[in-house]
This record gives C-alpha cells, sequence and structure tokens, in this order.
C-alpha cells in the first residue's frame, strides 16, 4: 500500500534554532501533502495544506513565517520550524491522500530545549 | 467547521471484553475513517468507512452517514489493542481531514 516515510522520528534542538522535517511518498506521487500538530493527550490538529509547485495553504492561527513549508516535487514535502521555542515542542506528523483514503507519516516528536 | 465528537473519553477494558466506540459529527460527510494511534505515535488506519459496514478480524465499524455517526466495535480486546482511536472525516469540497476528540482505551490483563 502507500507509504508515507518521515524524518527525522525525534530531534531534540536547542531555542532559537531551526528543524527541519521531511515527508517522502515512497511509491506514489502525492500532490497535496497535510501537516499536523498534536501535543500531548491531544487530537491531531491540521496546521497547512501544502500543495506541489504552489505556496502552503495555513490554518487559522498557524504562523507561515515561523513554519515554512515546501512541496518542491511530487514525492517530497518538508516543514521547518524556525527559531524554535519550548512552546514549539511537540509531536508533528504529515499525512497524503491516496486511493484508500489517507495515509499518514511515523510523526516526528520535537523537543526544544 | 464540522464538530467531531468522540465517546467515551476514556476507556479500560479488561483482556476479552467487547467495546463500542462512537464518533458523533456535525455536518454531512465525504470520507471518514478509523485509525488507532500507538503509544509511539503511529496512525494505523483501521477503516475508510463513509458509509455502510466493514469488518477487518475482531474490528468491525459502522457509518450511518443520515444519522451522522459511526461506530467501531471491538470484540475480545488484547493489550496490543490500548491506544487512542480517532475517527476522521471531510466535508464539503475540502480535502483536509478533521479530527475527532479520540477515546483513549487500556486493555489490562
Amino acid at each position: 500500500g502507500a507509504v508515507v516515510s518521515q524524518h527525522p522520528s525525534w530531534v531534540i534542538c536547542k531555542s532559537g534554532t531551526s528543524v527541519k522535517i521531511e515527508c517522502r511518498s515512497l511509491d506514489f506521487q502525492a500532490t497535496t501533502m497535510f501537516w499536523y500538530r498534536q501535543f500531548p493527550k491531544q487530537s491531531l490538529m491540521l496546521m497547512a495544506t501544502s500543495n506541489e509547485g504552489s505556496k502552503a495553504t495555513y490554518e487559522q492561527g498557524v504562523e507561515k513565517d515561523k513554519f515554512l513549508i515546501n512541496h518542491a516535487s511530487l514525492t517530497l514535502s518538508t516543514l521547518t520550524v524556525t527559531s524554535a521555542h519550548p512552546e514549539d515542542s511537540s509531536f508533528y506528523i504529515c499525512s497524503a491522500r491516496t486511493v484508500g483514503g489517507y495515509t499518514f507519516g511515523s510523526g516526528t516528536r520535537l523537543t526544544v530545549v | 467547521g464540522i464538530q467531531v465528537e468522540q465517546s467515551p473519553p476514556d476507556l479500560i477494558l479488561q483482556e476479552g471484553a467487547n467495546s463500542t466506540l462512537r464518533c458523533n459529527f456535525s455536518d454531512s460527510v465525504n470520507n471518514l475513517q478509523w485509525f488507532h494511534q500507538n503509544p509511539w505515535g503511529q496512525l494505523i488506519n483501521l477503516f475508510y468507512i463513509p458509509s455502510g459496514t466493514k469488518q477487518n478480524g475482531r474490528l468491525s465499524a459502522t457509518t450511518v452517514a443520515t444519522e451522522r455517526y459511526s461506530l467501531l466495535y471491538i470484540s475480545s480486546s488484547q493489550t496490543t489493542d490500548s491506544g487512542v482511536y480517532f475517527c476522521a472525516l471531510t466535508t464539503g469540497t475540502a480535502s483536509k481531514l478533521t479530527f475527532g476528540t479520540g477515546t483513549r482505551l487500556q486493555v489490562t490483563l
């Protein structure tokens, strides 16, 4: 079935630095990729929708200058958390639509210290 | 936007017990899926079920779109069933999934 590979699985970074998270569709082309954030013991909240070759669409309340999304090819979308702060610590997960619904990457646990 | 409420929020079962998880939504849906999020965070697709009934082993799901709810049945629960169960759906022309509030399941020996 359709697989989305997400890296890294976990990352610890210092406050003020930037972190890049990659999501690749391995056996299909993803023209659209969705990025979610999940805080502990909460549900998944959509942050933005990335479209190959065009600007991402951000949900209300999500800072587009802080969470940079790039979708330069049909198989790769990246999320960069810029100038990370402890409140950005969270679980980030990407998703793509496939024939049988939506498939998700394995997620990235970000800790900012 | 659409509201997606799941019940119960928390559930503790003894191994071997059966359970029913419910997902209520406030608008008509195009796509509805049930996911199991394991302790490592991985989301596992259980069912793609915008309507009707499906079964896969010990799990089955039913969506009654006209009454705006979906049910996930777990029979003969096992400790490996522990985790959080989410329903997620799309409405209208939107392609983005909206997640429910989740049910946290713990299966004990």
